[in-house]
């Protein structure tokens, strides 16, 4: 039962650099999300997609971009990596934007951009 | 705007113990979910509880408890009987209904439970 599956799990980078985080879920949830997690911040939302097809900016978009490429894999693509992107990255999973039962998270990548 | 709110930037207990670790929340939408995370020291997020805002009772999941306020926007956890294991940052979170449901999380409180 893999549940949410990042990769990598880590990564440097440097400035300018690209790069693309991939995610992938095996529970049939309909909605993916993107949070990073900076210290005394807690998580904030990048991007989510409610559902195939469709995606949304969240609380901090700038410098990212998504695929939902189709209903089990959402990826997050820096195009031009910058200091202030160095964070925890989160992918997270739900049956749909309205569950009770919270989001299954996947285990994060920890990226630094030098 | 922060909408959680979490004012205990790190918390003690003896093994044993119970422990209540506060949130408080700003929303004018009459319909929202409050939700509880744990994140232990190897880094995944785990799903504890959940309460929504016309469930009446508070909320419970074996040690876990939710004290759900509503007047005064805040929804406590309280683990009971605190184990080693219990060790982790704790994250509350909330999403509006009507906010295209994006969850909001709070800054978290780092919780050390002493043997």
């Amino acid at each position: 039962n893999a549940g949410v599956t990042q990769t990598p799990k880590f990564q440097v980078l440097k400035t300018g650099q690209s790069m693309t985080l991939q995610c992938a879920q095996d529970m049939n949830h309909n909605s993916m999300y993107w949070y990073r997690q900076d210290p005394g911040m807690g998580l904030r939302l990048i991007y989510y997609s409610a559902s195939e097809g469709t995606t949304d900016k969240g609380e901090v978009p700038n410098g990212y971009n998504v695929s939902r490429l189709n209903k089990r894999e959402f990826s997050l693509r820096l195009e031009s990596a910058a200091p202030s992107q160095t964070s925890v990255y989160f992918c997270a999973s739900s049956f749909d934007r309205a569950s009770n039962y919270g989001y299954t998270f996947g285990s994060g990548t920890r990226l630094t951009v030098v | 705007a922060q909408k959680i709110t979490q004012t205990q930037p790190g918390m003690f207990v003896q093994e044993k113990e119970a422990v209540t670790l506060d949130c408080t929340y700003d929303t004018s939408d009459q319909s929202y979910g409050l939700f509880w995370y744990k994140q232990p020291s190897s880094g995944e997020m785990i799903f504890l509880i959940y309460q929504g805002s016309y469930d009446e009772q508070n909320a419970t999941e074996g040690r876990y408890s939710l004290n759900f306020q509503k007047a005064r926007k805040s929804a406590n956890l309280v683990i009971s009987a605190s184990q080693l294991g219990d060790s982790a940052m704790y994250f509350c979170a909330m999403r509006e209904a009507y906010n295209n449901n994006d969850m909001r999380f709070g800054a978290g409180t780092r919780l050390t439970v002493k043997p």
